[in-house]
This record gives C-alpha cells, sequence and structure tokens, in this order.
C-alpha cells in the first residue's frame, strides 16, 4: 500500500543550524511534492513545490531536494530561527490523479 | 485578497446528529478540497470539487459528502455522525487542482466535537 513517511520525533536543534527534514514515500510515483508549514490551531501553510524532474529548489532560506529513485525528498532550513518552529508537511500529488496524500508530519523545535 | 474562510470555527454535536460546514474558497480559485486532520491519522483526503463536480474522493465512508456551488463555495456534510468523526475539518482551494496550480490555501479549520 501507498505510504509517506516523515519522521515522527520531534527534532530539535539549535538556532543558528541547519534543520533537516526528511519524507520518504513507498509504492507511488509522484508527479510533485510539496511541503506545507502548520502551526497549532492553524491550517498548514504552502511553502515550496517540487517537480518529479527537478533535484533541487530553493527559496530564501529554505530548499527542497526530490529524489525519485530513494523516493525521498529533503527539506532543509538554513540559519534557523526560533520562529521556525512548528510542524512541517511533505505531501504528494500522484500522476494518477491530483489529490494530495499527506505525511504525518515532522514538529521542529529551534531553541535559542 | 481575502483568504479561504470557514464557518463555523467550533461545533459540538452528539452522536447520530448530522452537520454542515462551510467553506469560501480565494476569489477566482475553482477547486475545493476538504481534508479531516486527527492527532492519530494526521491530515486526510476527503474530496475535491471543481467547477460544482467531485473531481476525487478519498477513503471516507458515505456519511461524508459534500458539494461545490456555481460561485465556487462549497460545503461538506457528516450525517449520522460518530465519535470518531471529532476532528478538525480543513477546507483548501487552489487555483485549478492540478500540478503546478495545485498549491493549497487552507482555512483555518472548523474543530468539531461529537460527544
Amino acid at each position: 500500500s501507498q505510504k509517506i513517511e516523515q519522521n515522527s520525533e520531534a527534532l530539535n536543534i539549535q538556532e543558528g543550524k541547519t534543520a533537516t527534514l526528511t519524507c520518504n514515500y513507498t509504492n507511488y510515483s509522484p508527479a510533485y511534492l510539496q511541503w506545507y508549514r502548520q502551526d497549532p490551531g492553524r491550517g498548514p501553510v504552502f511553502l515550496l513545490l517540487i517537480r518529479e524532474n527537478e533535484k533541487e529548489k530553493r527559496k530564501e532560506r529554505l530548499k527542497v531536494t526530490f529524489d525519485t529513485t530513494l523516493k525521498q525528498s529533503l527539506f532543509h532550513i538554513t540559519a534557523s530561527q526560533p520562529a521556525d518552529s512548528a510542524t512541517y508537511l511533505c505531501a504528494l500529488e500522484s500522476r494518477a490523479g491530483n489529490m494530495l496524500t499527506f505525511g504525518g508530519g515532522t514538529r521542529l523545535m529551534v531553541k535559542p | 485578497k481575502a483568504g479561504v474562510t470557514q464557518t463555523p470555527r467550533y461545533l459540538i454535536k452528539t452522536r447520530g446528529q448530522q452537520v454542515t460546514l462551510s467553506c469560501s474558497p480565494i476569489s477566482g480559485h475553482r477547486s475545493v478540497s476538504w481534508y479531516q486532520q486527527t492527532p492519530g491519522q494526521g491530515l486526510q483526503f476527503l474530496f475535491e470539487y471543481f467547477s460544482e463536480t467531485q473531481r476525487n474522493k478519498g477513503n471516507f465512508p458515505g456519511r461524508f459528502s459534500g458539494r461545490q456551488f456555481s460561485n465556487s463555495r462549497s460545503e461538506m456534510n457528516v450525517s449520522t455522525l460518530e465519535l470518531g468523526d471529532s476532528a478538525l475539518y480543513l477546507c483548501a482551494s487552489s487555483l485549478d487542482g492540478q500540478g503546478v496550480y495545485n498549491e493549497q490555501f487552507f482555512g483555518p479549520g472548523t474543530r468539531l466535537t461529537v460527544l
């Protein structure tokens, strides 16, 4: 069955370091992969989208990589700040249809 | 531009009742999707509407239904509520719900509690 896995344990890092979050998937052929940020009690907010034929995408302090061979996406936040503390979700859109399937999310805590 | 709005924000119902939730998408967005979010199951796709037609459906029982109006506003309905339906229901809109235009803009959600 299709599965999207994100590290369910919280990731704790020190301010100024680079945070790296992982999204692994199985039995899936995503055409697009998206990353979202969610704060407690609020709806997710879109961050980045990457196509299957793109290796890397950047936006300010954010970088996403997409390896369809490893079936993995990495999400990096450089020079992390306490304000980056939130839950980060990856979402896949397959070629078969345009619905998004979300991973369980990883909670990031950036300590000052 | 106004964001996605959802009403009501909070709702308390009892088992067996039915509930209707409303969503107004961002102006110009034609695709509206509904998601259920619970601590145990995470964010799960319910269904997507585009031009008043249900285009995609997730793996939920028939008690969950929805519709979209000509102005793109959408409603979802849950009949015969069960305790397990307690969740945050999120609505999201996108330009046309496909590919690079599938960036989802989420509303604040409706917190449904079933007693």
